[in-house]
């Protein structure tokens, strides 16, 4: 069974700050992996999604890498910002079954002014 | 282009009441999902529809029924509501694309607390 895990469960940084987020999974056979940003009594936002066969995935200040052989993706987060307090979810959909998501619980990050 | 929209965005119930919880997505997706979210436990699959006229269970099924009405539509059903439902309840609709699944998009979430 794939399983998701996310350290730290929480995080706080200074504003400014580089961050790494790690996630690692159970069983490298999976579609793809995507990470989600959920803000407190809100839904979740889809930041990125890796395919596969691609390494990472960059959208503005945002980058997360893949490597399936480990079962380990980083999201790394340049120069911090108040706006990106909320909690970072990690998931996987594993092959042979249908398109479901298994997720981590999760990283909740603090940036402080 | 609304997404993915939920209905109630808050309920309270009794033990034993029944509800439905609604969801419509306007992005012509073939799959939709039904997750539900509680402390310490992450996002767990209730159930699924890859298209329209079927569903699957997912990982916490019992106490639960799903319809899926149309393409638009996925409802969720609790015949009768058990303090142990107490929850947030998230639809998520997605596609595939060569074989791939894509991005799932998810609705604001249903509050559910039951009495």
């Amino acid at each position: 069974k794939q399983e998701v895990t996310q350290i730290p469960a929480a995080l706080s940084v200074p504003e400014g700050e580089n961050l790494v987020l790690n996630c690692s999974f159970t069983d490298s056979a999976i579609y793809n992996l995507q990470w989600f940003r959920q803000d407190p009594g809100k839904g979740l936002t889809s930041l990125l999604l890796i395919q596969s066969s691609q390494r990472e995935q960059t959208s503005g200040r945002l980058n997360a890498s893949l490597d399936k052989s480990s079962g380990r993706s980083t999201l790394y987060i340049a120069a911090s910002q108040p706006g990106d307090s909320a909690t970072y979810l990690c998931a996987v959909i594993p092959q042979g079954g249908s398109e479901k998501l298994v997720f981590g619980k999760g990283t909740k990050l603090t940036v402080n002014p | 282009n609304a997404g993915v929209t939920q209905t109630p965005k808050f309920q309270v119930l009794k033990t034993g009441q029944s509800m439905t919880l609604q969801c419509a997505q306007d992005m012509n997706h073939n799959s939709m999902y039904w997750y539900r979210q509680d402390p310490g436990m992450g996002l767990r699959l209730i159930y699924y529809s890859a298209s329209e006229g079927t569903t699957d269970k997912g990982e916490v099924p019992n106490g639960y029924n799903v319809s899926r009405l149309n393409k638009r539509e996925f409802s969720l059903r609790l015949e009768s509501a058990a303090p142990s439902q107490t929850s947030v309840y998230f639809c998520a609709s997605s596609e595939i694309f060569y074989w791939n699944p894509d991005t799932q998009y998810f609705g604001p979430g249903t509050r559910l607390t039951v009495l």
